[in-house]
């Protein structure tokens, strides 16, 4: 099984701040990453997938890239409803496999 | 539009089984795989299985095999996932996900609450 390492866990920044989250996959699976944002109570939504491509309707400020083992997702000037836990996935194959999730919060 | 709608919550005594429905709309229903995902509280997102729509193929984590059955009935556009022998900690969130090779998870339903109580 592809497992996700995902880094920081918390990262606690303020608004305007760059932000830059880290995940590894155990194996490569080429650019078949997406990048989720899920605030409290709500189902996880899509930002990123294929790695880079920006799904449509998100911001400009969000950006992904990677391939192989080694992808970031930057938000490039955090704003208020930024403020959420963001989680990657593989979708390599069938299956899936999320990361743990990083928490970004209010400095 | 696409969506995804799934039944209420649910509150199962240990050893229960208990059905999530997730009803689809605004898409061809066999042409997209679903897949489920859970989050227990204050936790992560954990993949469960998917299951092929059109065939009614399924492949399931290694973690929920004999335990999990995802079915669907293409009449109403619906997929099920039945979880069988339920403990507390089996208490979680339960989201159905459209799932595509290229984008991953586009469409998801709102969640269904399953709590295991005695």
């Amino acid at each position: 099984d592809i497992q996700m390492t995902q880094s920081p866990s918390t990262l606690s920044a303020s608004v305007g701040d760059r932000v830059t989250i880290t995940c590894r996959a155990s194996q490569s699976i080429s650019s078949w990453l997406a990048w989720y944002q899920q605030k409290p109570g709500k189902a996880p939504k899509l930002l990123i997938y294929k790695a880079s491509s920006l799904e449509s309707g998100v911001p400009s400020r969000f950006s992904g890239s990677g391939s192989g083992t080694e992808f970031t997702l930057t938000i490039s000037s955090l704003q208020p409803d930024d403020f959420a836990t963001y989680y990657c996935q593989q979708y390599n194959s069938y299956t899936w496999t999320f990361g743990q999730g990083t928490k970004v919060e209010i400095k | 539009q696409v969506q995804l709608v799934q039944s209420g919550a649910e509150v199962k005594k240990p050893g229960a089984s208990v059905k999530v429905s997730c009803k689809a709309s605004g898409y061809t229903f066999t042409s997209y795989y679903m897949h489920w995902v859970r989050q227990a509280p204050g936790q992560g997102l954990e993949w469960m299985g998917i299951i092929n729509p059109s065939g009614g193929s399924t492949s399931y984590a290694q973690k929920f095999q004999g335990r999990v059955t995802m079915t669907r009935d293409t009449s109403t556009s619906t997929v099920y996932m039945e979880l069988s022998s339920l403990r507390s900690e089996d208490t979680a969130v339960y989201y159905c996900a459209r799932g595509t090779t290229i984008v991953g998870a586009a469409y998801w339903g709102q969640g269904t609450l399953v709590t295991v109580s005695s």
